[in-house]
């Protein structure tokens, strides 16, 4: 079946710029995560979602950063006001079950380059 | 990194040798994950190991945990040019499972 799919893959923004980048994720899946990967890091967590309701976003970097998934499918990361330090990779992963502790699934991830 | 530590950072191996990296944790964990990441492309899943575990394989990949010392290690063995990638752990905590926490991964490079 489909994988997590995101897009854009690639987004080349202005400094100053809003972007929206989306999370499509396996169908059926309860649970939903946002991480960001700076250029030779590992992924750093983000936000987690189960179904619509957004449990916790401690890792959003600051408030320019605003995740949703009104439906509890398709998700969105929005970054309003784009600095060059949000340039990142910046990935989506989902899992079937509620509690999130199980393996996550990755998607493509979509590289934010912040000029 | 306040969650541990990968190592070695770089490893640089020939065709059909056996590649070792380990993962050190700091906090009591769940479950510890293991995962593959090709330039540019997103994480593949390897195996996930449970914190009552101790060893586990897959295929050419096998998993030690040990918990007392709290390091885990990734043996890939008779390596292939396409086992070239970053391999990353990933520590599931305690009472916040679903925050997978990562280490800086170690890159493996695989020459024919």
């Amino acid at each position: 079946g489909a994988g997590v799919s995101q897009s854009p893959r690639y987004k080349v923004a202005k400094r100053g710029q809003d972007v929206a980048l989306r999370c499509d994720p396996i169908s059926g899946h309860v649970s939903l995560f946002w991480y960001q990967q700076a250029l030779g890091q590992g992924p750093e967590f983000l936000t987690y979602f189960q179904n619509e309701a957004q449990l916790d976003k401690s890792g959003l970097p600051s408030d320019r950063f605003f995740a949703e998934r009104p439906e509890g499918s398709v998700s969105t990361l929005k970054i309003q006001r784009t600095q060059q330090e949000d340039s990142a990779v910046y990935l989506c992963a989902s899992n079937p079950g509620g509690g999130g502790q199980e393996t996550q699934y990755f998607g493509p991830g979509t590289r934010l380059l912040v000029l | 990194s306040q969650q541990g530590e990968e190592d070695p950072q770089a490893l640089s191996i020939q065709e059909g040798e056996n590649a070792t990296m380990n993962c050190s944790y700091k906090t009591s964990i769940n479950n510890l994950q293991w995962y593959r990441q090709n330039s540019g492309r997103g994480l593949v899943h390897l195996i996930l190991i449970r914190s009552n575990e101790r060893e586990k394989h897959s295929g050419r990949l096998r998993v030690t945990l040990d918990t007392s010392k709290k390091s885990s290690s990734l043996l890939i063995t008779a390596s292939r040019a396409a086992d070239t990638a970053s391999y990353f752990c990933a520590r599931s905590p305690i009472n916040i499972g679903y925050k997978l926490s990562f280490g800086a991964g170690t890159t493996v490079t695989v020459r024919a």
